[in-house]
């Protein structure tokens, strides 16, 4: 365990409604990675972020956005939350572009769009 | 466009037994081989991994097993124990050779439900 915390860790939301995911970390490891996993599709990237203030797109960036303002927290925010986005979303985060690369995950946010 | 292909989709053995679970990729510019561990409710977890210039690497009960050429690479599970019982992922990372922002990032197999009866 990381050290990486999820919140809230199951949120029921209507179609149409801002939602906000928060992850934090205590380990200050610079990468951060916004996950959903759907069956059938494992885990596709969302957003992530390799310093404060410095973010970029994955590869289903449609519809949400993500801010990092302290090394420790990234939220994610889904703007106008819709049905497809009902799903379980996972921060992760990476100490560096070093060996081992490995990435710590979160417990994860169940989210249900209705 | 589907990057990564893991295979079977779920497993069942028995105790004891040896799991396999196959992962083929397109992409050449990955550098970096790993398997994830999913337990229900949980997040995934790093299990093992593989660097390029390796073709087998052996971690306790679990092996992994690099083809570059096929462009495969496998995950075995000696002595299969109900506790291996979890969703496994393979998610190989895109190197230098990717460029721009795919560098440094998983791309994530669909996954493999294994089961393991007592």
């Amino acid at each position: 365990d990381a050290g990486i915390t999820q919140s809230p860790r199951h949120k029921v939301t209507e179609t149409g409604t801002p939602v906000t995911l928060r992850c934090h970390q205590t380990e200050n490891h610079r990468y951060m990675y916004w996950y959903r996993q759907d069956p059938g599709h494992g885990l596709r990237l969302i957003h992530y972020s390799y310093g404060v203030k410095d973010t970029d797109k994955g590869e289903v960036s449609d519809g949400y956005s993500v801010s990092r303002s302290k090394t420790e927290d990234f939220l994610l925010t889904l703007e106008s939350a819709t049905s497809s986005q009902t799903s379980v979303y996972f921060c992760a985060t990476q100490r560096g572009e070093v060996n081992p690369y490995e990435q710590y995950f979160g417990p994860g946010t169940r989210l249900t769009v209705t | 466009q589907q990057q990564v292909k893991q295979s079977p989709q779920s497993l069942i053995v028995q105790k004891g037994g040896i799991s396999i679970i196959n992962c083929a990729y397109e992409n050449t510019a990955f550098d970096y081989f790993p398997w994830y561990q999913q337990f229900p409710g949980k997040g995934p977890a790093l299990l093992i991994a593989i660097r390029p210039d390796v073709s087998e690497k052996k971690e306790g009960r679990f092996t992994i097993s690099f083809n570059k050429s096929a462009k495969q690479f496998s995950l075995h599970i000696m002595d299969s124990q109900p506790g291996d019982s979890a969703t496994y992922f393979c998610a190989p990372r895109e190197g230098a050779r990717a460029g721009g922002t795919s560098y440094g990032k998983l791309t994530f197999g669909q996954g493999t439900i294994l089961t393991v009866h007592p």
